[in-house]
């Protein structure tokens, strides 16, 4: 699986946008980002995913370059609840769902 | 559904000592996993299982045993206790043989002294 790589720390204010860069300029075309989060100690919770094109669900959307070596995890409405550590995580679908996580952007929410 | 649950949620053992952390889930997932966390750290896979009857190692296994004799549990053993052992577990599980989100537990806080 490819690595990846993310800033450490980001802050954001409350009520805007928090984007988040991941670099994973070894990625094989079979590869998906993945993006997961974890509140205070919590166990990870998924937010989205995607292989090329621009995802959006009810949480988050990932932006992915046409060459597919970054993306961003974008939350359009910060909320102080959206403070933890985001991962960044780029595997190949199949047989095995193994995750291999790095250590993550901790995103702070600001009032 | 209950989800990922984990028992107990709080260990502490003495150096030595052998203990199982439980894991079920009620999703009918194939796909289960057991990660440590340690402190400022990512977490990392332990071993995994797509399945009844089969199991793999991840990244750290060495200290660990699991065994998946039915769908719904994947139950990690520690044979020996070690304080390098201290960390937090965390079970995950999903659907396999694709692309699927995973499911965490809320994690098992264990102190080896």
């Amino acid at each position: 699986d490819a690595k990846t790589t993310q800033p450490p720390s980001m802050d954001c204010a409350e009520g805007r946008a928090a984007n988040l860069p991941c670099n994973h300029s070894t990625i094989s075309g079979n590869e998906y980002v993945y993006w997961y989060r974890q509140i205070h100690s919590q166990g990870p919770q998924y937010i989205i995913h995607g292989l090329k094109n621009n995802e959006t669900n009810e949480m988050a959307s990932l932006i992915i370059t046409e060459d597919r070596k970054s993306s961003t995890l974008i939350l359009p409405h910060a909320t102080l609840r959206d403070t933890a550590v985001y991962y960044c995580i780029v595997r190949v679908g199949g047989a095995t769902n193994k995750l291999i996580f790095g250590t993550g952007t901790l995103l702070a929410v600001q009032p | 559904n209950a989800g990922v649950t984990q028992t107990p949620k709080f260990q502490v053992l003495k150096t030595g000592q052998s203990m199982t952390l439980q894991c079920a889930q009620d999703m009918n997932h194939e796909y289960m996993s057991w990660y440590r966390q340690d402190p400022g750290m990512g977490l990392r896979l332990i071993h995994y299982s797509v399945g009844a009857g089969i199991t793999d190692q991840g990244e750290v296994p060495n200290g660990y045993n699991v065994s998946r004799s039915t769908t719904e549990d994947f139950p990690l053993r520690l044979l020996s206790a070690a304080p390098s052992q201290t960390s937090v577990y965390f079970c995950a599980s999903s659907y396999s043989n694709g692309v699927y989100e995973q499911y965490f537990g809320p994690g098992t806080r264990l102190t080896v002294t």
